[in-house]
This record gives structure tokens, sequence and C-alpha cells, in this order.
């Protein structure tokens, strides 16, 4: 969706390396969401946010933090402490107020150097 | 816990044949029931939805069905195209509840052979 942009496209970290994902939407949807995807698997919550400067664990939250200062942004950080972070990441969002589905972003692709 | 579990894993159909993705939730207060498809290294996508007032949603050559009492949907594809080969994921939504989160199935690869 248009609504969603992530960035980088593709991400390479180093050992004991710190880095952050970027998730923005146009959508004015209050809810948002991050998914780790390994190869031929499914969809795995890490963090999600119903509401700016309020956020949740998933099922996979270690290793990961996020932050929701602004409710366009949804930033990821995957810090040093996730030992295999190579994977794809998706961000995505949705309205609240009604069952709606939720939009996803392009991804991100991580590798570790 | 919350889960939803989707079957089969993977499928192969014949070209013009149709293809049946069945999935169950297991928290009744389930209340939307979308499906996405997603391509290889592509963000999934909203291909049709469901909500629990509603037993049958038709749309072109994709339909879905919901058994509330079995607590089970499912995802029909008619006439299959080598197009629509991807990877399908089901989904429960439970919204009213304060805590909006989506349930997903662990996907299904369709493969439709020319």
């Amino acid at each position: 969706d248009g609504g969603i942009t992530q960035s980088p496209k593709y991400l390479f970290r180093k050992e004991g390396q710190n880095v952050t994902l970027s998730c923005e939407q146009n959508l004015n949807h209050d809810a948002m969401y991050w998914y780790r995807q390994d190869p031929g698997q499914g969809l795995r919550l890490i963090y999600y946010s119903q509401i700016v400067n309020d956020f949740q664990k998933g099922d996979i939250a270690e290793g990961y933090s996020v932050s929701r200062e602004k409710k366009e942004s949804f930033p990821l950080t995957v810090t040093s402490a996730q030992k295999n972070p190579t994977a794809f990441y998706l961000c995505a969002s949705s309205n609240t107020y009604s069952n709606q589905p939720q939009h996803f972003g392009d991804g991100t692709r991580l590798s570790i150097l | 816990g919350e889960n939803v579990e989707q079957h089969p894993s993977t499928l192969s159909v014949q070209e013009g044949d149709s293809a049946v993705i069945k999935c169950t939730y297991s928290d009744s207060a389930s209340n939307y029931f979308p499906w996405y498809k997603q391509e290889l290294g592509k963000r999934p996508q909203l291909i049709i939805d469901i909500r629990s007032n509603v037993g049958e949603k038709k749309d072109q050559r994709i339909a879905v069905t919901l058994n509330k009492t079995a607590k089970h949907f499912s995802l029909h594809i008619t006439e299959t195209q080598p197009e629509d080969s991807a990877v399908y994921f089901c989904a429960a939504f439970k919204g009213g509840s304060g805590t909006y989160k989506y349930i997903f199935g662990t996907g299904t690869r369709l493969k439709v052979l020319a």
C-alpha cells in the first residue's frame, strides 16, 4: 500500500550493532504492528501499538525495541541481543474503531554481515 | 492461548481446477477474518475478508465461507490461474475488546500447474 513506507529495503547488521527499521504511515491509523517473517514461514508478531506513547510485546519481543512518539511513525530497533536477526520484517497499520484489515508495508530484509 | 490453524501447508492444483484452504480459530469472540495473498519477497495483500455476521462472501473467482459454530472459515478459489500461485494467509481478529491484534495462520503455499 502506498500509505505505509518502510525503509530501508535492505539492511545489513554487523555483530554487536543495533539497527533501526523505519515505518511511516499516512493512513491516519491508530494501530501499528511489526512482524518477523522467516523463509517459508508465517508472520510472527514482535510488537504492536494501539495508540501514541503506548505499545505491547508480541510473541517474539526479546532482542527488539520500539517507540511510538508520533501517530505516523513506529520504528523498530533490532538490538545486539537478537542473535538471529536475519529475516524479512513487515510493518502494518490498521484502524481500531471497526473491523478493518491491516495494511502492510513493502518490508525490510535484514541480514548479518 | 489464541491461535489459528491453517491447512494444508502446501497445495498443488491443475490450472482451471478449484483450490480450498481451511482455517480454524480458537477464540469464539473473533469477529473479523481477512485473507491475504503474498508473492515471494512482497507484502501480504488483502484479497477478501468476512465479518462474523455474514456466512459467505464472494468476489469474482474468490469466495470465503464462515461457520461460527465450528469456528471454521475457508477460502475458495475457482478456475485457478498460474498467477494465483502464492502463499495465502488467513487471520482472525477480535475487535472491540481493547486489544487490536490479528492472529495469523501459518500460511498455505498454492502452486497452480499450467
